[in-house]
């Protein structure tokens, strides 16, 4: 049973250019959401998305978007990128049910904005 | 809104030893308690949960949990740590009141474990 997936693994762009990244949820989980875990901190949360649409949104520009697949599947666009956009992106994927199931982390995408 | 304290950056305890890392919570409705650990470029693991009844909650590896509700804390112990141990440990949040909207995690800023030989 595969875990959660992130691709890239690193990444480096330059300041202004646009990025995505991708992730494949958990088997069965049908909720996937993106943090992002600068150096030396712990995880923000950037936003969440469920049934193809997005459910929930931290303190994040506009810059950043996302989208959810049919096949649960998610990226995440980050646009006008900032060299604080720097940063360890981590996806989660968990089950929207009744009981408050954990998040399944993936390994995590590298950017590095220079 | 929710928030999540871990006071120590790090703790530092022989192999052997009983371990205890802190988590003090502040959120509006009910809590859901989560600790993960994360080793040197990975992401984070899942080790246990509260959500409701027993406030002792047993996790993965050994360690354990003890809600209070009282001193809003849900600090993480093991009665014996191993040199293994050492890395990275989260401490999140997740208000019941925000069920309606979606399941979002408040981490903590994170507690540096050393586990010495």
């Amino acid at each position: 049973d595969a875990g959660v997936t992130q691709s890239p693994t690193h990444l480096i762009k330059t300041r202004g250019q646009q990025v995505t990244l991708r992730c494949s949820p958990k088997s069965g989980h049908d909720t996937v959401s993106w943090y992002q875990q600068a150096l030396g901190q712990g995880p923000q949360f950037i936003f969440q998305y469920y049934e193809e649409e997005e459910r929930q949104r931290g303190n994040f520009p506009d810059r950043f978007s996302g989208h959810q697949f049919p096949n649960y599947s998610s990226e995440l666009n980050v646009n006008a990128l900032l060299l604080g956009d720097s940063a360890l992106y981590l996806c989660a994927s968990s089950l929207n049910a009744g009981v408050p199931y954990e998040q399944y982390f993936g390994p995590g995408t590298r950017l590095t904005v220079t | 809104a929710q928030s999540v304290a871990q006071p120590e950056d790090q703790v530092n305890v022989a192999e052997g030893n009983p371990l205890t890392v802190k988590c003090t919570y502040s959120v509006s409705g009910n809590p859901y308690l989560f600790w993960y650990v994360q080793y040197p470029n990975r992401g984070l693991q899942f080790l246990l949960k509260y959500i409701t009844g027993d406030n002792l909650v047993k996790g993965s590896y050994g360690f354990e949990a003890e809600f209070n509700k009282s001193q809003t804390s849900f600090h993480l112990k093991k009665p014996s740590a191993l040199v293994s141990d050492s890395a990275l440990y989260f401490c999140a949040v997740r208000d019941s009141r925000d069920e309606e909207y979606g399941n979002k995690l408040v981490f903590g800023a994170g507690t540096i474990l050393r586990v010495k030989s």
